[in-house]
């Protein structure tokens, strides 16, 4: 079965600084991966999906992820963060051919002032 | 806008009182997912619609039933709710069985039990 890592469950940046959130992917056969985000008693919001096409991937919010295959790995990145970035993030994927998700553990991402 | 509707936002029962969730889609998807998350959690997949094809994953208590009558409504039963089961109710939809396809949420039912 898919699983999926995401390195750090909680992440603290200052505002202004660079984001990172890690998610590794374990298939031998890229998956697709996909990043949410979750605020506070709210549901999941997709950030963006990386499906193979180009392999860094722009979403929402400022936010990019990179594919690299040699490293099975899909990691979050926002160039400067915002106070209004603090949330829970989940990396997912999508076996081909199946429409089941498998979700990471989740990031929970604080931004200090 | 087309989205995913979950009814109530927040809903308190008593212990082993049953208890019925709502998601209505307005995306004419025609997978439908109920997941259960706790505190600080991932969310978990308790079963899923592939239009009116029901599938359970297999660690899903018995406690816990869907119902689809249509492709815009989806119900989350719960026979005799337990304190363990109070949890967020996450209800998401997604096109067909293409694996690229993301999943859309809803916010969520948040679920107290007395």
């Amino acid at each position: 079965a898919q699983s999926v890592t995401q390195l750090g469950s909680h992440v603290s940046v200052s505002e202004g600084a660079l984001v990172l959130l890690r998610c590794n992917y374990s298939s031998s056969v890229p998956p697709y991966l996909f990043w949410y985000v979750q605020y506070p008693n709210q549901g999941l919001q997709l950030l963006l999906k990386y499906t193979s096409a180009a392999t860094l991937v722009k979403g929402i919010n400022g936010f990019e992820a990179e594919f690299k295959k040699s490293e099975t790995s899909f990691h979050l990145t926002k160039p400067s963060a915002h106070m209004s970035d603090a949330a829970e993030y989940f990396c997912a994927v999508s076996d081909r051919g199946g429409n089941q998700f498998y979700f990471g553990t989740g990031t929970s991402l604080t931004v200090i002032p | 806008d087309a989205m995913v509707i979950q009814n109530p936002r927040y809903q308190v029962t008593q212990f082993g009182k049953p208890v019925t969730l709502s998601c209505s889609q307005t995306l004419n998807h025609n997978v439908m997912y109920w997941y259960q998350q706790k505190s600080s959690q991932a969310p978990k997949l308790l079963f899923h619609y592939y239009d009116k094809d029901f599938n359970n994953e297999a660690d899903t208590p018995d406690n816990f039933q869907s119902r689809r009558p249509n492709t815009s409504f989806c119900f989350l039963d719960i026979r005799s709710p337990g304190l363990g089961d109070a949890a967020m109710y996450l209800c998401a939809t997604s096109r067909g069985s293409v694996s690229n396809q993301p999943q859309h949420f809803g916010d969520g039912t948040r679920l107290s039990i007395l």
